[in-house]
């Protein structure tokens, strides 16, 4: 099993409040990345990080933003939910250093959260 | 454009029974397959990986093939078990761009009845 965590695993929230999706890990991965996963629909990339104070957008455009201060540590924020935002997202990491083919190895994912927002 | 497309979208099989998913793929330049195993509500599991080289990987019950030449792989499951029911997710990742990004699969949904 992994060691990738994320918080909270389930979030009920109302629009237009801020959010905070918590994801560390403690393999010591240099790369991180945010996923988010529809219901029956492949995992699109919002966010990934090469290392410490590094961090791009990735495919689908995502209202999010991240930060990386530590290593171990990648959260994401959303500073006024929508509706639309409604989804599962998940947190993985890998190993590698610098901006390297991510296609090498291995994605290690954390369990998720599923967020509500009504 | 690449892609990566798996069928059937869902299947279900009797406990102990064998079943065959399949992943096509467009994916150029190539660099790897996986198939994930995603319990419901949780991440995913890597099961295989396979380079170019590579026409089979087993992992106990599991066995992916790949066909390089038509951009094809399969997975067997084995004497399927209850906790079999997952979604098992096909990932292409490419080697033509500084990221190598992954290409995502929707899926096969695998209910197992007993």
């Amino acid at each position: 099993e992994a060691d990738i965590y994320q918080t909270p695993r389930y979030l009920v929230i109302g629009t237009g409040k801020k959010i905070t999706l918590e994801c560390s890990q403690t393999m010591g991965h240099d790369k991180m990345y945010w996923y988010q996963q529809d219901p029956g629909m492949e995992l699109h990339l919002i966010h990934y990080s090469y290392g410490v104070n590094s961090t791009e957008k990735g495919d689908l455009s995502s209202e999010s933003t991240v930060s990386r201060i530590r290593t171990e540590h990648f959260p994401l924020t959303l500073e006024s939910a929508r509706p639309s935002h409604t989804s599962q997202y998940l947190c993985a990491s890998s190993a590698g250093q610098g901006a390297k083919s991510v296609g090498t190895y291995e994605q290690y994912f954390g369990p998720g959260t599923r967020l509500t927002v009504t | 454009k690449n892609q990566v497309e798996q069928s059937p979208q869902s299947l279900i099989i009797l406990e102990g029974k064998n079943c065959t998913l399949q992943c096509n793929y467009t994916v150029s330049p190539f660099s790897n397959l996986r198939w994930y195993k995603q319990d419901t509500g949780r991440g995913p599991v890597s099961l295989t990986i396979m380079t170019f080289s590579e026409n089979t990987k087993s992992n106990g019950r599991y066995t992916a093939t790949l066909d390089a030449d038509t951009k094809q792989s399969s997975l067997h499951i084995t004497a399927s078990q209850l906790s079999d029911s997952a979604s098992y997710i096909c990932v292409v990742s490419d080697r033509g761009s500084t990221l190598g990004r992954l290409y995502f699969g929707r899926g096969t949904q695998l209910t197992v009845w007993p």
